[in-house]
């Protein structure tokens, strides 16, 4: 059972351009939460999704991003344009239920804005 | 909502112990746990424990849990060169699923 998976792994993109990273679950979770982590920093939740649905955005900037979690393909974080700031380490976590304890973490996305 | 701190350095030598500290303010949580990060990778859970529990050991990891202090530790026994990472504790926020981390300990054993 392959684990959670991110792409890209590192993703370069210059002010004002458009990043998305994408995380596919692992097998039969429906139930993904993107995290972001700053250099030197903790990981801060970002969005919780289910199929189709967002059920938590609380940690999530008011413009510039966006998440989805369709109902067919991966997982999708989107950043519309990019400021310096945004650069960092987005990871994405996956798990069956709603339950904390079986959250399993994916490589992570490091982006670099320049 | 829910903080958690940490101590953010740790040094030890090889075969020694390693405790790693962490406070939390959310009595409510279910579970803790903790994280250990490796230079360039993603999140590997370690172990996490049951907020009804004392202690939990599972072979070289010992784990912690004072409620009333509401203080977790992760005690590492005989530190090997090769657990040298960063460790994160994680608690829910207020009862809800997405994890609240502290900023990390970067454990540097010394052979």
């Amino acid at each position: 059972n392959a684990g959670v998976m991110q792409n890209p792994r590192h993703l370069v993109r210059r002010r004002g351009q458009e990043a998305r990273l994408r995380c596919s679950p692992m097998k039969g979770h429906s139930h993904v939460y993107w995290y972001r982590q700053l250099p030197e920093e903790g990981l801060k939740f970002m969005v919780y999704l289910q199929k189709e649905n967002i059920i938590d955005e609380s940690g999530m900037p008011k413009e510039r991003f966006s998440a989805e979690f369709p109902k067919e393909g991966p997982s999708i974080l989107r950043i519309q344009q990019v400021v310096r700031g945004d650069s960092a380490a987005y990871f994405c976590a996956s798990s069956p239920t709603a339950l904390s304890y079986e959250q399993y973490f994916g490589p992570g996305t490091r982006l670099t804005v320049t | 909502g829910e903080d958690v701190e940490q101590s953010l350095f740790l040094s030890v030598r090889e075969g020694d112990s390693s405790v790693i500290n962490c406070t939390y303010t959310d009595s409510s949580s279910t579970y803790l746990y903790w994280y250990k990060q490796e230079p360039g990778a993603g999140l590997q859970l370690l172990t996490y424990i049951f907020s009804n529990m004392d202690m939990k050991q599972d072979q070289r990891l010992t784990v912690l849990l004072n409620k009333k202090d509401k203080h977790l530790s992760l005690r590492i026994a005989d530190t090997q060169t090769g657990d040298s990472a960063i460790y994160f504790c994680a608690v829910p926020n207020s009862g809800n699923t997405p994890l609240v981390f502290g900023k990390g300990t970067r454990l540097s054993v010394i052979a």
